[in-house]
């Protein structure tokens, strides 16, 4: 089955940075997303991209499906970013496989 | 617009115990997906279920069951509890099986 792995693990960055996040995935897919997870455990939607670039606000997404990675970027880190991020991605019609998730940190 | 919704938030459930699990997907989806996520792990796939079909399984015992009700929502049953089903439980919706999936709140399930 596909593997997805991202990386770095674990990031710690002071208020107002800049950070990226990366998936990499070992097939072709045709869906992907990126969620943030709160610690309340709630799996908040942050992009669905299984191809192209797209922005909401401090966050923007890209995906390069043909070299199969996608990247996640957050400028200007606020202490609310705080929490686990992860790659899903699908193949087929019925299921995502999540990646093993970025755990950031925001310091004040 | 109401989101996902799951009951109940947290149970704890004793060794060998039954449990059903419960998830109302968002209006108009048609497709309910539930993952099970323990601690420092995402979220696993377990089933997905469209139209009132089964259309996927993950990899999980025979335990762990499911199904989807005519207004599309739909319930997780685990039998013979485990220590190691202690988890949250994730439900998804989308409006079909290839699309963009919405995740509800989760219901974490102790067992002691």
């Amino acid at each position: 089955g596909i593997q997805v792995e991202q990386s770095p693990p674990d990031l710690i960055l002071q208020e107002g940075a800049n950070s990226t996040l990366r998936c990499n995935f070992s097939d072709s897919v045709n869906n992907l997303q990126w969620f943030h997870q709160n610690p309340w455990g709630q799996l908040i939607n942050l992009f669905y991209i299984p191809s192209g670039t797209k922005q909401n606000g401090r966050l923007s997404a890209t995906t390069v499906a043909t070299e199969r990675y996608s990247l996640l970027y957050i400028s200007s880190s606020q202490t609310t970013d705080s929490g686990v991020y992860f790659c899903a991605v699908g193949s087929g019609t019925y299921k995502y496989i999540f990646g093993t998730g970025t755990r950031l940190k925001v310091l004040a | 617009d109401a989101g996902v919704t799951q009951s109940p938030t947290h149970l704890i459930k004793t060794r060998g115990q039954q449990v059903t699990l419960r998830c109302s997907p968002i209006s108009g989806h048609k497709s309910v997906s539930w993952y099970q996520q323990v601690l420092g792990q995402g979220p696993q796939f377990i089933f997905q279920y469209y139209e009132k079909e089964e259309r996927g399984r993950g990899n999980f015992p025979d335990r762990f069951s499911a199904r989807q009700f005519p207004n599309y929502s739909s319930e997780l049953n685990v039998n013979a509890l485990l220590l190691g089903d202690s988890a949250l439980y994730l439900c998804a919706s989308s409006p079909g099986t290839n699309y963009e999936q919405y995740f509800g709140p989760g219901t974490r399930l102790t067992v002691t």
